[in-house]
């Protein structure tokens, strides 16, 4: 399972464009890469996933360069209530390796008003 | 949809005692579930997978005698904690594996909060 790193913390203003970046310099062919979102005593939350070049709903964008070795996750406008624990991880399908997701560190993203 | 659910979400048992924690897919079929701890400021660790029919897998250092899980439908999977110590409160996060398209997701439960006395 390809390891990610993510910057520990980020603070950010309401109404702010915010990218946070993830390196996954040992993702494999077949991996996709996700994001979640965790909010204090809640389970994780599925934000968004990708393969290649750029993903967009109605929360975010990732956007992911040719050679898949980091991926950027963009929030449009941030609000207070964004202000959580976001985690990138990098997982093979479930077929080759059982949907097995190990989770990293995650970026502590806390936007102030 | 893609909707999990946890029971109870949250607990608080004397130390000797086992606890019951219930997950199901509320919305679709799960042939595979995870279980995960976490410890408060630290990430997920993932425990076990959990495999419709079958045994569950355990993740290296996690005693498969102590925290017993069992997934007899394709909705539902439970992991007992069994003779509880202080040591093993935590936050319990269960999580389902759905499709989201072009490939499986991780759909994950609210979590539930262990306490042992």
């Amino acid at each position: 399972l390809a390891k990610t790193t993510q910057p520990i913390s980020m603070d950010s203003y309401e109404g702010q464009e915010v990218n946070i970046t993830c390196s996954h310099n040992n993702i494999a062919t077949n991996d996709y890469i996700t994001w979640y979102q965790q909010f204090p005593s809640q389970g994780p939350r599925f934000i968004i996933q990708g393969y290649k070049t750029k993903v967009t709903n109605e929360v975010a964008s990732l956007f992911i360069p040719a050679d898949r070795k980091s991926s950027t996750l963009s929030l449009p406008r941030v609000s207070l209530s964004d202000t959580a624990v976001y985690y990138c991880l990098v997982g093979d399908s479930p077929y080759n390796q059982g949907g097995k997701l190990i989770f990293g560190q995650g970026t502590e993203l806390s936007v102030k008003p | 949809g893609a909707v999990v659910s946890q029971h109870p979400s949250w607990v608080i048992c004397k130390s000797g005692t086992s606890v019951k924690i219930e997950c199901r897919s509320l919305d679709f079929q799960a042939t595979t579930m995870f279980w995960y701890r976490q410890f408060p400021k630290q990430s997920l660790m993932l425990m076990a997978t959990s495999n419709e029919g079958s045994k569950a897998t355990y993740e290296q250092g996690v005693e498969k005698d102590k925290f017993l899980i069992n997934h007899a439908s394709l909705t539902l999977s439970t992991l007992t904690v069994t003779s509880a110590h202080p040591e093993d409160s935590s936050f319990y996060i269960c999580s389902a594996l759905g499709s989201s398209g072009r490939t499986d997701t991780q759909y994950f439960g609210p979590g539930t909060r262990l306490t042992v006395l």
